[in-house]
């Protein structure tokens, strides 16, 4: 069975740089890439960005790609993001997803409430 | 980017009823939709993807077509465990956006 299992809720200051973790089991990590999606309360599903675990190749989504990192390691099977310069926009619920090229597999979600 | 546009962006149904929601793409995507369902509370679930195609273990009373720019999913025979936001993403090219999402509610 697949799982993605996801860090901790989180709470940040503005300006501050958030990390999440993104532990996967049950499929070769390096056969799919990582999605990460995020939904501000009350909104609707919005994609950020990907990370190939084969070669670390990127896709961000134009409005984060200056603020966005997403690596893999591939020794534990994990993904993370980095988001930085965090402004109380980025409050949300930030999942991982995989899937052969639909998201198949979600992580259960991190809350991140940026506030100061 | 491809915009999807979801419509209606709520629905309220009763149990037995047959309902669509439709997602019109900005631009040809060929079959590369799929459908998610999100609960309340809970991450995302694929239903659909290639347009058409049930993901294992989902009930066959979710269908989804359409193929270019209109797409359809489609829910006969509505259960109660049918209640929450259904989402269609595009995966003909990047970034990968998603429709704004139609809330569906039981009467």
């Amino acid at each position: 069975e697949v799982q993605l299992v996801q860090s901790g809720a989180e709470v940040k200051r503005p300006g501050a740089t958030l990390k999440i973790s993104c532990k996967t089991s049950g499929y070769t990590f390096i056969d799919q890439y990582i999605h990460w999606v995020r939904q501000a309360p009350g909104k609707g599903l919005e994609w950020m960005g990907l990370v190939d675990p084969e070669n670390g190749d990127t896709i961000y989504a134009r409005k984060l790609q200056v603020r966005l990192t997403l690596t893999a390691d591939t020794s534990t099977n994990t993904a993370y993001m980095y988001l930085n310069r965090l402004n109380t926009d980025d409050t949300a619920i930030y999942y991982c997803a995989t899937g052969p090229d639909w998201f198949d597999a979600w992580g259960q979600g991190t809350q991140v409430t940026v506030s100061s | 980017d491809i915009q999807l546009t979801q419509s209606p962006p709520f629905l309220s149904a009763s149990l037995g009823d047959r309902i669509t929601i439709s997602c019109r793409a900005s631009q040809d995507i060929r079959r590369y939709l799929a459908w998610y369902q999100q609960k309340p509370g809970k991450a995302p679930k694929l239903l659909i993807h290639s347009a058409s195609t049930l993901q294992n273990a989902v009930p066959a009373r979710f269908s989804g077509s359409g193929s270019g720019t209109e797409f359809t999913l489609t829910i006969n025979s509505l259960q109660p465990e049918d209640l929450g936001t259904y989402y269609c993403q595009q995966l003909n090219s990047y970034p990968r956006t998603f429709g704004q999402g139609t809330r569906l509610e039981i009467k």
